[in-house]
């Protein structure tokens, strides 16, 4: 079965730590997105991937990292210096960037902090 | 810029009534549109995406038309089923951009 996973399910993050969410696709798509959820909100992007090796910042990048090492995992690093994380993170792909393009989504990862 | 006012919810019908979610749009150009669902506890689900003005995209029942004169993409059905009960997002691609820009989401309940 072709999609996306996102593991784990749910994370708990301590004050301070850094913590990795994954998220892999088997779609053989080139473009992959991180998205955050905040209750009775829309989805906000926090970094996007046209490419292997290479991506770009979204509107709320601040305290987050990626990395982009193999066309199929795109995963995200929230740092300590983001204050807010408890929320819930969406992982996307689409065939390539761009605007014509749908972008289909992975189940997410809801991160909560102790 | 870019952006989606989205019916504000949460939106309570019994089984089998008809039902529309308003959805607006602000664009620079010709946007793509596009419906998600969010079923409790998951990620989204593309439901149905418009891609040029007088567009119509159906999937499961659900309908939506691409009116540019409006600048409006309403979800309908005509006869909801206590399975659909979700939250429903409207969501524009923008020449020239790379992400979805998303309304804020309607809770939809549908009750037997």
């Amino acid at each position: 079965d072709g999609g996306i996973t996102q593991s784990p399910k749910y994370l708990f993050r301590k004050e301070g730590q850094n913590v990795t969410l994954s998220c892999e696709q088997n779609l053989n798509h080139d473009a992959m997105y991180w998205y955050r959820q905040d209750p009775g909100q829309g989805l906000r992007l926090i970094y996007y991937s046209q490419i292997v090796n290479d991506f770009q910042k979204g509107d709320i990048a601040e305290g987050y990292s990626v990395s982009r090492e193999k066309k199929e995992s795109f995963p995200l690093t929230v740092t300590s210096a983001q204050k807010n994380p408890t929320a819930f993170y969406l992982c996307a792909s689409s065939i390539q960037g761009g605007a014509r393009e749908t972008q289909y989504f992975g189940p997410g990862t809801r991160l909560l902090v102790l | 810029g870019n952006s989606v006012t989205q019916m504000e919810g949460p939106v309570t019908l019994s089984e089998e009534a008809f039902l529309t979610i308003n959805c607006t749009y602000t664009a620079t150009g010709y946007p793509s549109l596009f419906w998600y669902v969010q079923y409790p506890g998951e990620g989204l689900q593309l439901l149905l995406k418009a891609t040029k003005a007088d567009d119509k995209g159906s999937n499961k029942g659900f309908e939506a038309t691409y009116r540019k004169e409006t600048t409006s993409f309403h979800l309908e059905k005509g006869s909801v089923q206590v399975s659909d009960s979700a939250v429903y997002f409207c969501a524009l691609s923008a020449r020239g951009a790379n992400n979805l820009f998303f309304g804020t989401g309607t809770r939809l309940t549908v009750i037997p």
